[in-house]
């Protein structure tokens, strides 16, 4: 079974420009989550698809920032115009279950990660 | 607020000596999950350890286990007779399951600690 993907592995671009993002779930998972970490800091979350819809945006930095998951299945995460504090890696995540009580549907599979450099 | 924190940016063992790492979370919730994800250089971030918040008895996971201290809101892993490939990141994280309209299920992460074994 093919794990989480993710397109480009690095990304160098110019304040200003624009970058796209995307991310392929395992299959038959419903959840999908985009979550980045800037350097020496923590991973943080930014956002939560079930399958075409946002669950969950209370992440997402700022307008410059749009996320969609056409059809349920891969995910893209735009960021347009590009800024410094953007640079980091963008990591996404899919899990079959986003209720968690017991069992390990629940369990979210990470990406390799996108590295993001923003000059 | 819900945060997690990991207070040692790097850790060094010796191949076959035992290691722990420490994480400190702090929430208000009485239910959640603790995790441990490892993420090895270059490659995706994978679950190492999971423990939930009711269960007492420690999580093991053959060469890992945790030591849950839920009263001092503390879980930290420690790895025994260490080896080679136990070199990489770890990151702790945090979840409270819920369900229902609205639920996210996101990960609250630490900043990591970039671990070191020396042969």
């Amino acid at each position: 079974e093919a794990g989480v993907t993710q397109f480009p592995s690095h990304s160098v671009i110019e304040k200003g420009q624009t970058v796209t993002l995307r991310c392929d779930p395992i299959s038959g998972h419903d959840n999908l989550y985009w979550y980045r970490r800037v350097m020496g800091k923590e991973i943080k979350f930014l956002l939560h698809f079930v399958k075409e819809s946002k669950q969950d945006e209370s992440g997402m930095p700022n307008n410059r920032f749009l996320a969609e998951r056409t059809g349920g299945t891969y995910s893209t995460l735009k960021v347009q115009p590009a800024e410094l504090e953007d640079s980091g890696v963008y990591f996404c995540a899919s899990s079959q279950s986003s209720m968690g009580f017991s069992g390990t549907s629940y369990e979210q599979y990470f990406g390799p990660g996108t590295r993001l450099t923003v000059t | 607020a819900q945060t997690v924190t990991q207070s040692q940016p790097e850790m060094s063992v010796q191949e076959a000596e035992t290691v722990t790492l420490s994480c400190t979370y702090d929430t208000s919730e009485s239910d959640y999950y603790l995790f441990w994800y490892k993420q090895p250089p270059s490659r995706q971030m994978i679950l190492v350890i999971r423990q939930e918040a009711y269960k007492q008895q420690n999580a093991t996971e053959n060469r890992f286990s945790v030591n849950f201290q839920k009263a001092a809101k503390s879980f930290s892993l420690k790895i025994s007779d260490s080896q080679l490939g136990d070199a990489a990141m770890y990151f702790c994280a945090y979840r409270i399951p819920k369900e229902g309209g609205g639920a996210t299920n996101k990960l609250i992460f630490g900043t990591g600690t970039l671990l070191a074994v020396q042969p």
